[in-house]
Order: structure tokens, then C-alpha cells, then sequence
């Protein structure tokens, strides 16, 4: 596609259930990232996914999160007994591959989530 | 550790004014990558620059330019003749060699009243 997809836009559930996020990169991107943004702050990282290498999940705020990628193209994120801390937008970003420094990463219009 | 400070939560101008978005940034690093972001209301986040640490020179881009300074580790964007449509929230983020992940700063909020 044309841009980064995320869906569902808008997600609303109750405490305690799971909740899967997908993003869908821009075709050709090697590198996935996903991002959390809580109101009126900045983002922060989540986890990166490179190519077949393993992900990197060092942003992930506890054992509740998780994501998968499928080869080179989608990607899910899924949260666990969701707390009311966990409502945010969640973001996805995709680059080229190579070295990340090198490439810009073009966000989705990201996936709000309310915890009620 | 590295991290970015955006000192302005909201800024209000008028129409046609100018006006400067401040960006610091801390890191150990000698090689770094700065960014700038654009988020409208919609939400999406639209990159605007990428500056690597060795190139200190300016930009200009139509009503845009950056103001680079290693010396004071700031990143300054400014819009001159600020419209309507430059209302958003704009990120500055930082990206170290090695690290796979953007550090963003907190985000200036920009309204510019008609």
C-alpha cells in the first residue's frame, strides 16, 4: 500500500481483555516499530522487528505485551488482562532496510485503545 | 542515556507571524541522527528532516528551516509566515547509532489563530 495501515482505528474494551493491534508496513520495508503514545506526551518505543533477525523488545512495558511479525509484512500487537494504564494511541512505523539511522520511519495513523 | 527536551508544551500564534520550536538533546554519542516530526489533528506523524551529527549546516525548506548547534546539542525549527494549517503537534527526536528506536521529545503543541 501506499502508507503504513493500522487497524482497528479505534478500540475500545474492558479491563481484563485482550486486545490485538495489527499494522500492515508499506510494501518493501524491512524494519517494523511500534510505539506508544499516552495523551499529551511524547512516543515511546515498544518493540523492532528487522527482517528475520530477532525482534527487539526492549520497550515492552511488561509481560502483558507482545507482537509478532509474519516474514516481512505484517505485524500484531497484543496486550494481555488490559489495565486502564494501558490506553493510548498505539503507533506503527516502518523504514527501509538498511542501517535505521539512515532511513526515516513513516508512521500509521496508529490504533487508540480505551481501557474502561 | 540519551534524551530530547522540547521546553514549549503550546505556543499560540498569529497568522503570517514567525515562529521558533526549540529542541534539546542529550546523548554520549559522537554519531547521531536528529528528526523532526509533524502530528495534524488527524494523528499521523508526518517526517519533516533528518539530520545527521557530522552536518551542521542549516536547511531551509520553503517556510521551514533548522537550526543545528552541536555546540549547545540544540536542533531549532522554525516557521516563518506561520499558516492556518501549521497547526499541529511537532516531535523532535533523536536516533543513536547502535539503537534501533527513535527518542522523542515531549512535543510542542502549535496553534496558529487565523
Amino acid at each position: 500500500g501506499a502508507g503504513v495501515s493500522q487497524s482497528p482505528s479505534n478500540k475500545v474494551t474492558e479491563k481484563g481483555k485482550d486486545v490485538e493491534l495489527r499494522c500492515d508496513p508499506i510494501s518493501g520495508h524491512t524494519a517494523l516499530y511500534w510505539y506508544r503514545q499516552r495523551l499529551g506526551q511524547g512516543l515511546e518505543f515498544l518493540i523492532y522487528f528487522q527482517g528475520n533477525s530477532a525482534p527487539d523488545k526492549s520497550g515492552l512495558p511488561s509481560d502483558r505485551f507482545s507482537a509478532e511479525r509474519t516474514g516481512e509484512s505484517v505485524s500484531t500487537l497484543t496486550i494481555q488482562r488490559t489495565q486502564q494504564e494501558d490506553s493510548a494511541v498505539y503507533l506503527c512505523a516502518s523504514s527501509l532496510v538498511g542501517s535505521p539511522s539512515n532511513q526515516p520511519q513513516h508512521f500509521g495513523d496508529g490504533t487508540r485503545l480505551s481501557i474502561l | 542515556a540519551q534524551k530530547v527536551t522540547q521546553a514549549q508544551t503550546e505556543i499560540s500564534v498569529v497568522e503570517k507571524e514567525d515562529v521558533t520550536l526549540d529542541c534539546v538533546y542529550e546523548t554520549r554519542d559522537t554519531t547521531y541522527y536528529l528528526f523532526w516530526y509533524k502530528q495534524p489533528p488527524s494523528g499521523e506523524l508526518v517526517f519533516l528532516i533528518r539530520r545527521n551529527s557530522f552536518d551542521e549546516q542549516n536547511e531551509i525548506s520553503g517556510r521551514y528551516s533548522w537550526n543545528f548547534q552541536k555546540s549547545t546539542s540544540s536542533f531549532n525549527f522554525t516557521i516563518t509566515a506561520s499558516q492556518v494549517v501549521d497547526s499541529a503537534v511537532y516531535f523532535c527526536a533523536l536516533l543513536n547509532t547502535g539503537r534501533r528506536a527513535l527518542t522523542f521529545g515531549s512535543g510542542t503543541r502549535l496553534q496558529v489563530q487565523p
